[in-house]
């Protein structure tokens, strides 16, 4: 089976903090993902990675940041946590089209 | 941007009906896959489909890809309580700009509300 971890199922932050969310995959995928998830939004794509060490801008990636130093392992990072970063986010892996998701981590910015 | 326009955005239905809910576009997908979110958790992939006219089955799920590419549906048969969640579709148009071949379009997701 995929298993696509998250490091917190639940965070509280203040605003302007830096904040670092990660994700591990075990099933040796070159494409990982992260998304944030917000009521009547869906999924939005912030960023993602194809291979180690690169990287592409999803769809709001203003205010985000990643890192891909290895190829298990794919960080969002909030430089400047702000309120209106409150979200769900996701993390997925994938070798093909078929995406597998993490649990998702339940960001508060207070 | 693609965009896939998924509906119905909710439904409440009784223990034991169908449902039906669809996803069309104005672009063409290669792939179309279907996922359910159960409260709190990431979605799961339930449906994969690859093909025009494909249709496929899952336990009492079954979905269908497009004559188009431009649609697809899935169809639960007689509901349960834990047929409660969220249900995403979602789409691959190939690209050849190689490190974004599998970027997928999500639809907004269809809020299933199952009353025993």
């Amino acid at each position: 089976d995929v298993k696509v971890t998250q490091s917190s199922r639940y965070l509280v932050k203040r605003t302007g903090e830096k904040v670092f969310l990660e994700c591990v995959q075990d099933m040796d995928h070159e494409n990982m993902f992260w998304y944030r998830q917000d009521p009547g939004l869906g999924l939005r794509l912030i960023y993602f990675s194809y291979d180690v060490k690169m990287k592409e801008k999803g769809d709001i990636p203003e205010g985000y940041s990643v890192s891909r130093e290895k190829k298990e392992r794919f960080s969002l990072i909030l430089e400047s946590a702000s309120t209106n970063q409150t979200s769900m986010y996701l993390c997925a892996s994938s070798r093909t089209e078929t995406q597998y998701f993490g649990p998702g981590t339940r960001l508060l910015v207070l | 941007g693609q965009q896939l326009n998924q509906s119905p955005q909710s439904m409440f239905i009784q223990e034991g009906e169908d449902v039906s809910m669809n996803c069309t576009s104005s672009s063409i997908f290669n792939t179309w896959l279907w996922y359910k979110q159960d409260p709190g958790e990431g979605p799961v992939l339930l449906i994969a489909l690859y093909k025009a006219g494909e249709l496929t089955s899952n336990g009492r799920l079954t979905a269908q890809f497009g004559i188009t590419r431009k649609d697809s549906f899935l169809n639960i048969s007689a509901s349960i309580p834990s047929d409660v969640g969220i249900y995403f579709c979602a789409g691959l148009s190939f690209s050849l700009s190689g490190g974004s071949n599998y970027k997928l379009t999500f639809g907004k997701g269809t809020l299933l509300t199952v009353n025993p």
